[in-house]
């Protein structure tokens, strides 16, 4: 089926450092996503993103979060700086229209900050 | 804000019977209500999903419930398999112009032999 794929699949990193965490969604699909999951419990919405904005944030989507896909490349999720809470798995997900249609979730990105 | 709560964090079921797991919401607008499975070390994978017109939906040996009035919802694993082990994720969106999925706890689905 339709795959989303990750980069990378884990990272380690000092807190206060910058991480960008790559999605390359299904081709055709144009609403993007970011989740957060820790420790394989509650999936918790960040922030959706479509034609170039963010659609919609939770409170969870910090000031240091930011979203971006340029020119139709990856969509990144950027943490600038990072904080020890961030530790989490980040789930890339993305449909083809926003309502009605499946999400399609890529591995994860497991970040550990230390 | 929206809230979906998912009654049981872990489920034990001998293999051949069958699960069920619950979930509620507080959003009466929420009008679609998929469910995500997800084993160890993996994604979540989509699995079926009832939207608010029908109270009832089946695929195979899943069936989904739906009951509006009590913003409850679940999901019935019937002839349950080894395979059918996994995390299961229930979710609710709101209204036709909102496109996030809020999600349930998971509940951790293990078979017996």
């Amino acid at each position: 089926g339709p795959k989303v794929l990750q980069i990378p699949s884990h990272q380690i990193i000092d807190m206060g450092q910058m991480v960008t965490l790559n999605c390359d969604p299904v081709s055709n699909h144009l609403y993007f996503y970011w989740y957060k999951q820790i420790l394989g419990q509650q999936m918790e919405f960040l922030v959706n993103f479509y034609n170039g904005k963010v659609m919609e944030k939770s409170k969870l989507f910090k000031d240091q979060f930011s979203v971006e896909r340029p020119d139709g490349s990856y969509f990144t999720l950027k943490i600038q700086p990072t904080a020890l809470e961030d530790s989490a798995v980040y789930f890339c997900a993305s449909s083809l229209r926003k309502s009605g249609n499946t999400l399609y979730f890529g591995e994860g990105s497991r970040l550990i900050v230390v | 804000g929206e809230k979906v709560e998912q009654h049981e964090s872990t489920l034990s079921v001998r293999e051949g019977d069958s699960a069920v797991i619950n979930c509620t919401y507080t959003d009466t607008a929420s009008s679609y209500f998929p469910w995500y499975k997800q084993e160890a070390g993996k994604s979540l994978h989509f699995v079926i999903d009832i939207r608010s017109n029908v109270d009832r939906k089946q695929s195979q040996r899943l069936i989904v419930l739906l009951d509006k009035k009590a913003k409850r919802f679940s999901l019935h694993i019937t002839a349950t398999q080894p395979e059918d082990s996994a995390i299961y994720f229930c979710a609710a969106r709101r209204n036709y112009n909102q496109g996030k999925l809020i999600f349930g706890q998971g509940t951790k689905l293990s078979i017996k032999p």
